[in-house]
């Protein structure tokens, strides 16, 4: 079974600035599988990368997806107030299973 | 436009049995993998259970296996979820997701389950 892990657990960052998200896995992660999500408090995550770097539908160009292997990069290159939320990476396996990284939380500074 | 409506959740003893129902629309609902993922309060999320397409191949997180049951029914675009031998470390919200490329881009607003005596 794979784990990720998620890196900051919380990062503390102002709006403009750029935010750099860690994804570590224990082995190696298939790049097709590899994707990451936004959760607002009571709202349902929201896809914002697939294959480690193909952006989701209707996800604005300042979300970007980078890594292969065991580490894989969320960047979010100059932040809003709206993108203050919990983020997930997320794999994909065998036997129609997924895995969820712990998230890490992007707070106002 | 893709609607998951998850229902079934509420309160429910340890023990006992609880049955989530949730209904797709706005898709060919057969063409797609469904999903189960749960969150439970102030917690990360957490997949609970897979089913295929096709020939009803279906995945559990080990925390489930043997208590859990998921199925699908594709005439009535309806996906459902067998909660038997309920835990109070069952209680979460549970969503409904949609299977694409190794990823989940379609979530209901979720159902919720309390298990507690």
């Amino acid at each position: 079974e794979i784990v990720l892990t998620q890196s900051p657990g919380t990062l503390s960052l102002s709006p403009g600035e750029r935010a750099t998200l860690s994804c570590r896995a224990s082995q190696s992660v298939s790049s097709s599988f590899l994707a990451w999500y936004q959760q607002k408090p009571g709202q349902a995550p929201r896809l914002l990368i697939y294959g480690v770097s193909s952006r989701a539908t209707g996800i604005p160009d300042r979300f970007s997806g980078s890594g292969s292997g065991t580490d894989f990069t969320l960047t979010i290159s100059r932040l809003e107030p709206e993108d203050f939320a919990v983020y997930y990476c997320q794999q994909y396996g065998s036997s129609l299973e997924y895995t969820f990284g712990q998230g890490t939380k992007l707070e106002i500074k | 436009e893709v609607q998951l409506v998850e229902s079934g959740g509420g309160l429910v003893q340890p023990g006992r049995s609880l049955r989530l129902s949730c209904a797709a629309s706005g898709f060919i609902f057969d063409d797609y993998a469904m999903y189960w993922v749960r969150q439970a309060p102030g917690r990360g999320l957490e997949w609970v259970s897979g089913i295929s397409w096709s020939n009803g191949d279906t995945g559990y997180a080990d925390s489930v296996k043997g208590r859990f049951t998921i199925s699908r029914d594709n005439a009535k675009n309806s996906l459902y979820l067998q909660m038997n031998n309920l835990r109070v470390e069952d209680t979460a919200l549970y969503y409904c997701a949609k299977g694409l490329f190794g990823a989940l881009p379609y979530w209901g607003q979720g159902t919720l389950v309390t298990v507690s005596s």
